[in-house]
């Protein structure tokens, strides 16, 4: 079982460019969480998606889009950075049909914008 | 916005001593995550408690839960230096929802 995967794991762009994360959830889990982490504190929760819907959304504009795949994998697109965009991008992902289960995270991708 | 806090948010100790960390949280929950954090990378899911549980032990780890608290703590018995780490908690509304996590305690544990 490889776990949640995410790619890639290292990322440096520039103001104002567009960014996309991918995420391969858990065998066996349909629903995957997307977190931003910035340095010093705890993760902070962007939006989840399940059956390749947006099912709940964090305080984050709308510059955070993502998409979810037929496969459960997971895109995280991110327009128009900025320089507070830059964070630790961290993926979960669970199995929505079973109450009060863990939601297994990714190792994360750094993203510095520069 | 976070929701809960760990206590301490520093703590170091020596190898072979035990490590207490406590979490508060705001609102009620079904379920509460207690995660490890290496050097900024990505979560190691450690422990769940169910709100209808009390004390939950898994190796080295022992978390408590006092809902009417609203409080949580994670105890690491006979620690070593692979403990040093940042840990967190995650309330989760219910069981399938957005996690809520904390700041952190950051651990270090000396040889």
């Amino acid at each position: 079982d490889a776990g949640v995967t995410q790619s890639p794991t290292h990322l440096i762009k520039t103001r104002g460019q567009q960014v996309t994360l991918r995420c391969s959830p858990k065998s066996g889990h349909d629903t995957v969480s997307w977190y931003q982490q910035a340095l010093g504190q705890g993760p902070q929760f962007i939006f989840q998606y399940y059956e390749e819907e947006e099912r709940q959304r964090g305080n984050f504009p709308d510059r955070f889009s993502g998409h979810q795949f037929p496969n459960y994998s997971s895109e995280l697109n991110v327009n128009a950075l900025l320089l507070g965009d830059s964070a630790l991008y961290l993926c979960a992902s669970s199995n929505r049909g079973r109450m009060n289960t863990e939601a297994f995270f990714g190792q994360g991708t750094r993203l510095t914008v520069v | 916005s976070q929701q809960g806090e760990e206590d301490p948010q520093a703590l170091s100790i020596q190898e072979g001593e035990n490590a207490t960390m406590n979490c508060s949280y705001k609102t009620s929950i079904n379920n509460l995550q207690w995660y490890r954090q290496n050097s900024g990378r990505g979560l190691v899911h450690l422990i769940l408690i169910r709100s209808n549980e009390r004390e939950k032990h898994s190796g080295r780890l022992r978390v408590t839960l006092d809902t009417s608290k609203k409080s949580s703590s994670l105890l690491i018995t006979a620690s070593r230096a692979a403990d040093t780490a940042s840990y967190f908690c995650a309330t989760g509304p219910t069981g399938f929802q957005k996690l809520v996590f904390g700041t952190g305690t950051r651990l270090l544990v000396s040889p």
